[in-house]
């Protein structure tokens, strides 16, 4: 079945530090891939998505890239802050099967 | 953008007792609704997918008779946990489809849930 991976946390970096978190999936067919962010106490939050092989997804200076011939699907960011201490999650979505499934959730910590 | 109200955003509650959280879909239609349950440092289980009109469908493992699922019109579906214990304490969340799956999913901003 359709599941997702992701890098283990907790991930503990300095501010303006170059921050990549890691994603691969296993999917049939052709999934739309998402990250999303949770802050403490809140929901979710959509961060960023690519709905086919190559697309790149971008949204407050993170980035991710659709890339199926490694099913994956990494989070980068050039210069991280403070305010992006949060827990990230990977995310896919098949359609067909009308749900989303997430990875274990990455949590991330940035040192003044 | 679309956005699913949710409510309360925490409640406290005695063993035994019942507990209904509610989720609005305040500027599109939600045909389907996801309720999702969050353990400390742990990823989101889904427990149900909720369609309106019609009765929710389960995931394996969760008790349909403990977790009541409502969804009676197109902007509100509700969960109702029924005589609830300590180990239902968690972190509950709903969510919508947006058109197509393609576009994502919006979420709630949650329910935290202490059964004491």
């Amino acid at each position: 079945g359709n599941s997702v991976t992701q890098m283990e946390g907790p991930v503990t970096l300095s501010e303006e530090a170059f921050l990549t978190i890691n994603c691969t999936y296993t999917a049939t067919g052709y999934p739309s891939l998402f990250w999303y962010v949770q802050y403490p106490g809140e929901g979710l939050q959509l961060l960023l998505k690519a709905t086919k092989a190559d697309d790149k997804g971008s949204n407050k200076g993170f980035e991710a890239t659709y890339r199926k011939e490694t099913t994956s699907f990494h989070l980068e960011k050039g210069s991280v802050q403070v305010s992006d201490s949060a827990v990230y999650f990977c995310a896919l979505s098949d359609y067909g099967a009308s749900k989303i499934i997430f990875g274990s959730g990455t949590r991330l910590s940035i040192r003044p | 953008g679309a956005v699913v109200s949710q409510h309360p955003s925490w409640v406290i509650c005695k063993s035994g007792t019942s507990v209904k959280i509610e989720c609005r879909s305040l500027d599109f239609q939600a045909t389907t609704m996801f309720w999702y349950r969050q353990f400390p440092k742990q990823s989101l289980m889904l427990m149900a997918t909720s369609n309106e009109g019609s009765k929710a469908t389960y995931e394996q493992g969760v008790e349909k008779d403990k977790f009541l699922i409502n969804h009676a019109s197109l902007t509100l579906s509700t969960l109702t946990v029924t005589s609830a214990h300590p180990e239902d304490s968690s972190f509950y969340i709903c969510s919508a489809r947006l058109s197509g799956g393609a576009e994502g999913y919006t979420f709630g901003s949650g329910t935290r849930l202490t059964v004491v």
